[in-house]
């Protein structure tokens, strides 16, 4: 059974940092691309960042682009974001998704139940 | 510029059937999307892909009342003998080269 949890959520002032783990299960980690999708409160789902299964290629939204960075680690099983110069409108679930293909963009065919970030002084 | 326009709301009543549509942008009509479905306070849950053609491979564990069709640019949801649970928001995604869109969601209400 696939089973991914993101952790490292919290309270972060504006202009900091954060790194989010997603620890994944049940499926051969590096065979799939993996992707962080956000909701803010209220609000629908956004596509924050994907990566290859091979870790080699890395996508982001425009929105993020500069201040956030997707790795994995494929001998832990482990997905990371890493969260810098923050700002309010970053106030969101962070949820990690696996892909159905290892290479590229593509369909997200599980998701964790996410992990909260909130920005605020 | 790729994106996916849904409706915010949609309501049907217990037992019957609803159609939620999902629309590419211009020059993307041959795109296939994928749904999904988030309950209140959970995370997304992967409905199906479905292709321009209307074919369509579900997830793990989907039931057979959730069925996919296209039409054009439109991407269609069905959804059968409504029951409760499936009160929930219904979100489509798509994708192109190193981008992922979702749709805003349609909220759909069971009467």
């Amino acid at each position: 059974e696939v089973h991914l949890l993101e952790s490292g959520g919290g309270l972060v002032q504006p202009g900091g940092s954060l790194r989010l783990s997603c620890a994944a299960s049940g499926f051969t980690f590096s065979s799939y691309a993996m992707n962080w999708v956000r909701q803010a409160p209220g609000k629908g789902l956004e596509w924050v960042s994907g990566i290859r299964g091979s870790g080699g290629s890395t996508y982001y939204a425009d929105s993020v682009k500069g201040r956030f960075t997707i790795s994995r680690d494929n001998s832990k099983n482990t997905l990371y974001l890493q969260l810098n110069s923050l700002r309010a409108e970053d106030t969101a679930v962070y949820y990690c998704a696996k892909a159905v293909v290892a290479a590229g963009t593509a369909p997200l065919d599980y998701w964790g139940q996410g992990t909260l970030v909130t920005v605020s002084s | 510029q790729l994106v996916l326009t849904q409706s915010p709301s949609a309501s049907a009543s217990l037992g019957a059937s609803v159609k939620l549509t999902c629309t590419l942008s211009s020059g993307h009509s041959t795109y296939a999307i994928a749904w999904h479905q988030q309950q209140p306070e959970k995370g997304p849950r992967y409905l199906m892909k479905l292709n321009s053609d209307g074919s369509h491979s579900k997830g793990d564990g989907i039931p057979d009342r959730f069925s996919g069709s296209s039409s054009g640019a439109e991407r269609y949801l069905t959804i059968s003998s409504l029951q409760s649970e499936d009160e929930a928001d219904y979100y489509c995604q798509t994708w192109g080269t190193d981008i992922v869109v979702f749709g805003g969601g349609t909220k759909l209400t069971v009467l």
